[in-house]
Order: structure tokens, then C-alpha cells, then sequence
């Protein structure tokens, strides 16, 4: 699978959008960019995925580059809720549905 | 559906004790994994079972980690004997047959001390 960069912290003012980056310069073809957050405590939790078309559902939206070395996640109004680490992970379906979690990035909303 | 089971919440223990952690997977599910999460190391894969069946057990860090499935609504992760370094909060989580989506739902997790 291959391997993604993102910024270790950002933060944004709540009521903001939050646009967090993921550098996946090395990605295949066949595989996709996935999104989970982990809310303090929590197990992580599924967001949004896509292969290279821009995708939205009612947790966020994911915009992929057209050479798709890299891709951004936008909560288009961030709550205090939204505060989390969350996770950029590319792999390839039906490959054994392993993920590999990197660090992250912690985000934290602000008031 | 109640979400991926996990039990105990909480375990402390002693060194040298055996520790055993369960959990139910979603019902329907034929993928259930197990990962340990730490401040060091972050949140890692330890095993995964496809049907029941081990998969991949790359990630268990040694022998004194054993992981069973005896049926699709149950598996444990069992530490013998456990060690101050095997704390660590343990995530079960589990997922249909591989499809694009491919979403895993996870369990609350197991926070397991070792003194």
C-alpha cells in the first residue's frame, strides 16, 4: 500500500472549513484514498473514500487531485465534535481489507 | 445492530498474568482484526481472520500473543504471559466482504495495564 504524509496538527475556528492535506505521491492505480477519524477514546471511525473523482456525503467532502499524488478532506463547518486525529489511508480493494494507519493529523476546533 | 462488542473495557493486571480480551463482531461480517494502539507506536494490525480463518498474523509482536476465532460471532486475543509493554488500548473491529467501500467498524477497545 502506499504510503501517505500528512501534517502531524492543524486547527481551525469552529464554523470554518477544515481542509486537511494528504501527500500520497507514490499511489497505484487501483487504489483508493480513504479517510477515518479517531475521536479521543474512540475507535476510528469511516468517513469518506474515493478513487480519483471528488466525492461528498454528509460527513465531508474529498478532493483528488488529477494526478491523485495527493488529496484534500474539507468538513465544510467544523464543530467542536470534529475535533480528532484523522487518518489518510490509500490501499487497494479486495487485497485482504488491511489498513495501515499512519499518524495522522490531530485536528483541533477551536471556539 | 449494536457495533463491534468489546469486553473487558477496562483490565489491569499483573505481570506474568494471562490476559484475555474478547470480542463480537457485527453480525454478517466476515472480516475481524485486531489492533493495539500506543502513544509509540501509533495504531497497529496485529491479526486479521477472514471466515473465521487466520489471515495474517504478521503483526502479532511475539509468541506469547495468541488470537482465535472459534465461530463468526466471537474472537479473543489472549497475552500470555502479559508484560508492562503489552499495555496498550486493543481495537477490534470488523467488515463485510472486500468491496470498494470497505469500511471497518470498530470497537470501543479494551485499555489494558500491565504493573
Amino acid at each position: 500500500d502506499a504510503k501517505t504524509t500528512q501534517p502531524p496538527s492543524m486547527d481551525c475556528a469552529e464554523g470554518r472549513a477544515a481542509n486537511l492535506p494528504c501527500n500520497h505521491s507514490t499511489i497505484s492505480g487501483n487504489e483508493y484514498v480513504y479517510w477515518y477519524r479517531q475521536i479521543h477514546s474512540q475507535g476510528p471511525q469511516y468517513i469518506i473514500h474515493g478513487l480519483k473523482n471528488n466525492e461528498t456525503n454528509e460527513m465531508a467532502s474529498l478532493i483528488i487531485t488529477e494526478d491523485r499524488k495527493s488529496s484534500t478532506l474539507i468538513l465544510p463547518h467544523a464543530t467542536l465534535r470534529d475535533t480528532a486525529v484523522y487518518y489518510c489511508i490509500v490501499r487497494a480493494p479486495n487485497t485482504g481489507n488491511q489498513f495501515y494507519f499512519g499518524t495522522g493529523t490531530s485536528l483541533t476546533v477551536i471556539p | 445492530d449494536a457495533g463491534v462488542i468489546q469486553s473487558p473495557r477496562h483490565e489491569v493486571t499483573e505481570m506474568g498474568q494471562e490476559v484475555t480480551l474478547r470480542c463480537k463482531p457485527i453480525s454478517g461480517h466476515d472480516y475481524l482484526f485486531w489492533y493495539r494502539q500506543t502513544m509509540m507506536r501509533g495504531l497497529e494490525l496485529l491479526i486479521y481472520f477472514n471466515n473465521n480463518v487466520p489471515i495474517d498474523d504478521s503483526g502479532m509482536p511475539e509468541d506469547r500473543f495468541s488470537a482465535k476465532m472459534p465461530n463468526a460471532s466471537f474472537s479473543t486475543l489472549k497475552i500470555q504471559p502479559s508484560e508492562p509493554r503489552d499495555s496498550a488500548v486493543y481495537f477490534c473491529a470488523s467488515s463485510q466482504a472486500p468491496s470498494t467501500v470497505d469500511e471497518q467498524f470498530f470497537g470501543p477497545g479494551t485499555r489494558l495495564t500491565v504493573l
